[in-house]
């Protein structure tokens, strides 16, 4: 079965410190990666993807994501918390099952907590 | 360009009734999906439209139905509303399907069912 997992529910980290949120996936075939962030009653925002290539992937806002596929793991990482970064976060995977599909699987969201 | 717009933003409705929601995908995108999201089961999968045809359902009850219009806007209709359909619905617009497109997505209705 095609998954993502998100370990930790939440994540606190102080400004100004990296942070770290992890996620891994399991799916057949190579994966179609991604992360979004939803702050409070608003849709989910693109931050960056992982298709192919470089295993480091740069998205908006600073922030980046690395692809370890022997430890089937995408998390995204920022070298220093901005309060603003406070939000929840979501992993996701293209379901590549059943031909053609724009579907998403996703994690459960983990809330990152940055604290001034 | 413009967004994703999804309207209503909020609805309140009683058990039972049905509610239409709407969701208008960016211009000359044509692949529209729609997720459920309740703080019990996340982030859910409802069903995606391309070219006016229903590529993929997930596993939702006969109650949850939608359509695409010619001009890739999408509705979603629920029927015989319960407690439980209470949520965020989002809709996410795509350029087409299948490919390593990202998803933009609109900001979603929140439904209160009471």
């Amino acid at each position: 079965a095609q998954s993502v997992a998100q370990p930790e529910d939440q994540v606190n980290v102080a400004e100004g410190n990296p942070l770290t949120v992890k996620c891994t996936y399991s799916v057949s075939g190579n994966p179609y990666l991604f992360w979004y962030v939803q702050y409070p009653n608003r849709g989910l925002q693109f931050l960056l993807k992982y298709i192919t290539g470089d295993n480091l992937v740069k998205g908006s806002y600073g922030f980046e994501a690395e692809f370890n596929k022997s430890q089937t793991s995408f998390h995204l990482k920022k070298p220093s918390a901005l309060v603003s970064d406070s939000a929840l976060y979501f992993c996701a995977v293209r379901d590549m099952r059943g031909g053609a599909t724009n579907k998403l699987i996703f994690g459960t969201g983990t809330l990152l907590a940055v604290q001034p | 360009k413009a967004g994703v717009t999804q309207t209503p933003r909020y609805l309140i409705k009683t058990r039972g009734q049905q509610v239409t929601l709407s969701c208008s995908p960016i211009s000359g995108h044509r692949s529209v999906s729609w997720y459920q999201q309740t703080p019990g089961q996340g982030l859910q999968f409802l069903f995606e439209y391309f070219s006016e045809t229903q590529r993929n359902k997930g596993n939702f009850p006969g109650r949850f139905s939608g359509r695409q219009f010619s001009n890739s806007r999408s509705e979603m209709n629920v029927s015989t509303l319960e407690l439980g359909d209470s949520a965020l619905y989002l809709c996410a617009s795509y350029d087409r399907l299948g490919g390593n497109t990202e998803a933009f997505f609109g900001q979603g209705t929140r439904l209160t069912v009471v």
